[in-house]
C-alpha cells in the first residue's frame, strides 16, 4: 500500500523569506499523481501544486515550486517571498493511476502546520 | 457557482443517536469521497462512490454508513456504533480521469 509521509509537524518562516516543506512517499507504481493542498484556519481544502510523475520538469505555480525526485520518492514543497496568508496546514498527498482496478484515491500525510512571522 | 456544499458546519449529537452529514456537489462530478481528519492524522478515507448507487469501504469505514441515489448527492451517516466520532468532516469529488479533488467545506460533529 501507498503511503505518504510528512516528518516535519511544524515550520516557521519570517515574512519575505522562502521555506521548503517536505514529504516522502512509498510507492510501486511508475505512473502517479502528486500533490500539495493548503488548509487555512477556514479548513477549506485548496489545491496549491500538483505534479505528474511522468513529467521530470518540476512543477511551478507562482511562489510555490516542487522539488520531486522520483527515484528518491521525495517530493518537497518550496515557497518563495513568504506572506502572512500563507499560515496553514499543508498537506501532501498522493493518487493511483486511474487504471488496473485503482480507484484514484488520495492518499494523505499527516500535514506540516506553517507558521509566517511578521 | 459550481461546488460542493457540505452541511451543517457544526452538529452535536448525543451518544447513542445516528446523524447524517450531508454533501451536494453541482460540479457534474461523477466520483465523490469522505474523509475524516483528526488532530495530527491527516485525512482519512471513509467511503468513496465512483458511480450512482455504487460505493465502496474506505480505511475507516466501521461505524459509518453512505448512499448515493442521485449523482449530486453522497450523504454520510454517523451511526452509534462508531466509538470515537468527534471530528472533521470533509466531503470531496472528482470528475472522470480527475487530475484535482475538489472539496467542501467540513462539518465538525461533536458528541456530548
Amino acid at each position: 500500500a501507498q503511503t505518504v509521509t510528512q516528518s516535519q509537524p511544524e515550520m516557521s518562516v519570517q515574512e519575505a523569506e522562502t521555506v521548503t516543506l517536505s514529504c516522502t512517499y512509498d510507492t510501486s507504481e511508475s505512473d502517479y499523481y502528486l500533490f500539495w493542498y493548503k488548509q487555512p484556519p477556514s479548513r477549506q481544502m485548496i489545491l496549491v501544486i500538483r505534479q505528474e510523475a511522468y513529467k521530470q520538469q518540476n512543477a511551478t505555480e507562482n511562489r510555490f515550486s516542487v522539488n520531486f525526485q522520483k527515484a528518491a520518492k521525495s517530493f518537497s514543497l518550496k515557497i518563495s517571498d513568504s506572506q502572512l496568508g500563507d499560515a496553514a496546514m499543508y498537506f501532501c498527498a498522493y493518487r493511483s493511476p486511474l487504471n488496473g482496478g485503482s480507484q484514484g484515491n488520495l492518499i494523505f500525510g499527516k500535514g506540516t502546520k506553517l507558521s509566517v512571522k511578521p | 457557482d459550481g461546488g460542493i456544499t457540505q452541511s451543517p458546519k457544526y452538529l452535536f449529537r448525543k451518544e447513542g443517536q445516528n446523524v447524517t452529514l450531508s454533501c451536494e456537489q453541482n460540479l457534474n462530478h461523477d466520483a465523490m469521497y469522505w474523509y475524516r481528519q483528526d488532530p495530527g492524522q491527516g485525512l482519512r478515507l471513509i467511503y468513496y462512490s465512483q458511480i450512482v448507487n455504487d460505493f465502496q469501504k474506505g480505511d475507516i469505514a466501521e461505524g459509518y454508513s453512505v448512499s448515493r441515489e442521485k449523482k449530486e448527492s453522497f450523504p454520510l451517516t454517523v451511526t452509534s456504533a462508531q466509538k470515537n466520532p468527534t471530528a472533521f468532516y470533509l466531503c470531496a469529488s472528482t470528475r472522470t480521469g480527475w487530475t484535482e479533488a475538489f472539496f467542501g467545506q467540513g462539518t465538525r460533529l461533536t458528541v456530548v
